[in-house]
């Protein structure tokens, strides 16, 4: 199979820093991406990892580590409008298929 | 540049029936994809179709089931729909099988 797994639910307080770990299987794997989802809303593209290493776009970054088969997706300074879900996807080459996870529902308190 | 287009916003069928949703991706990408969300579920990967052809489909039966056409434009069949069936179904599309996904707002089925 090709599970992927992240929290699924994690809660921090606005102005902090939260990180988001997701797992996936190894075999087979090209790239790996991060969305937000927001209630009723569809997917937003926020990052895409393919190499080992940290990728930094404004207050969020992503991390890749191949060997390893994980990554996580690092949010500063939390505003409440980051409360949404965050989808771990895997590409895997075995036919394109992009496998997303269960999602990380993210509750951003005052 | 509009983005990707899904119709309708909303349906609902009863059980038995056939539904078909439409999706429009954006212009100058030929991959789309489908998705099912049921409530509380991730995303489960329905199909992939690429330059006209059906590439890769997910673990549903095959009463699931859609078509690209010359304008990359896609449809969604689903057949003998039972109570499961009920979720949003999102379209995506992308210009290239690594690219980013652009996923439209998404056709809510509702079987009864």
């Amino acid at each position: 199979g090709q599970n992927i797994d992240q929290p699924t639910e994690m809660t921090a307080t606005e102005g902090a820093i939260v990180q988001i770990n997701c797992t996936y299987q190894t075999s087979g794997f090209n790239g790996l991406f991060w969305y937000q989802q927001h209630a009723g809303e569809a997917p937003t593209f926020l990052s895409y990892n393919v190499l080992d290493g940290l990728e930094e776009k404004g207050r969020f970054s992503s991390f890749l580590s191949r060997s390893k088969g994980y990554s996580y997706l690092l949010l500063k300074e939390l505003q409440m409008k980051d409360s949404a879900s965050y989808l771990c996807a895997v590409l895997y080459n075995q036919g394109g298929k992009l496998i997303f996870g269960q999602g990380t529902e993210l509750s951003v308190k005052p | 540049e509009a983005g990707v287009t899904q119709s309708p916003t909303h349906l609902i069928k009863t059980r038995g029936q056939q539904a078909t949703l439409r999706c429009s991706p954006i212009s100058g990408h030929t991959s789309v994809y489908w998705y099912q969300q049921a409530l509380g579920l991730g995303l489960q990967f329905l199909l992939w179709y690429d330059e006209g052809e059906e590439r890769n489909r997910g673990n549903f039966p095959p009463r699931f089931s859609g078509r690209q056409f010359p304008n990359y434009s896609s449809e969604l069949n689903v057949n003998a729909l039972e109570l499961e069936d009920s979720a949003l179904y999102l379209c995506a599309s992308s210009r290239t099988i690594t690219g980013e996904l652009f996923f439209g707002e998404g056709s809510r089925l509702t079987v009864l």
